[in-house]
């Protein structure tokens, strides 16, 4: 069964506007993790955030998490045209042995 | 350093026909996965290997599908007969250590066509 459920499926923004998106999960989770795909690439890993932790940064990721409400945000700020990719969450929950759970995924574009 | 290496990158083949794919992970890595890419059912997990020896299956669809993890450095994903609806992305990832709070390198990907 899908664990992480990311919002929107798809976004279109104008190059420099920062772009959110959303990931909600069902269980309780040991860690979450956000992946950036390329179209017709594999997954690459962006940020790692564990449940004891709120807030991480990475360039210009910036990562969220509320445990209490099950749900992650992803923001990219000052968006670039290479920034266009699909972006997965990925859940740890405690009830998967370890292994991860990707959600379907938000297809951003950022227009030049 | 060399990322995770997938072959074939595109496999077109007819039904009834075996398919192997293979998979050379980052060396050093202790975990090895098999993922399956669809439209309809997103990323979904096959197999995972610890230290060679296959860990949970249960992601594995049916009989047809087969993994094998003969050394540290090289794993074979196997459909035997392929249909149709095996069409896939089929990705192999390899990661350091406990599973779930260390990241995964992909491979590129498999696309497997099955006319």
């Amino acid at each position: 069964s899908q664990q992480g459920e990311e919002d929107p499926q798809a976004l279109s923004i104008q190059e420099g506007e920062n772009a959110t998106m959303n990931c909600s999960y069902k269980t309780s989770i040991n860690n979450l993790q956000w992946y950036r795909q390329n179209s017709g690439r594999g997954l690459v890993h962006l940020i790692l955030i564990r449940s004891n932790e709120r807030e991480k940064h990475s360039g210009r990721l910036r990562v969220t998490l509320d445990t209490s409400k099950k749900s992650s945000s992803l923001l990219i700020t000052a968006s670039r045209a290479a920034d266009t990719a699909s972006y997965f969450c990925a859940t740890d929950a405690y009830n998967q042995g370890g292994k991860l759970i990707f959600g379907q995924g938000t297809e951003l574009s950022v227009k030049p | 350093d060399a990322g995770v290496i997938q072959s074939p990158r595109h496999e077109v083949t007819e039904m009834g026909q075996e398919v192997t794919l293979r998979c050379k992970p980052i060396s050093g890595h202790d975990y090895l996965f098999w993922y399956r890419q669809t439209m309809m059912r997103g990323l979904e997990l096959l197999i995972y290997f610890n230290n060679n020896v296959p860990i949970d299956d249960s992601g594995m669809p049916e009989d047809r599908f087969s993994a094998k993890m003969p050394n540290a450095s090289f794993s074979t994903l196997k459909i035997q007969p392929s249909e149709p609806r095996d069409s896939a992305v089929y990705f192999c990832a390899s990661s350091l250590g406990y599973i779930g709070d260390q990241p995964q390198h992909f491979g590129d990907g498999t696309r497997l066509s099955i006319l």
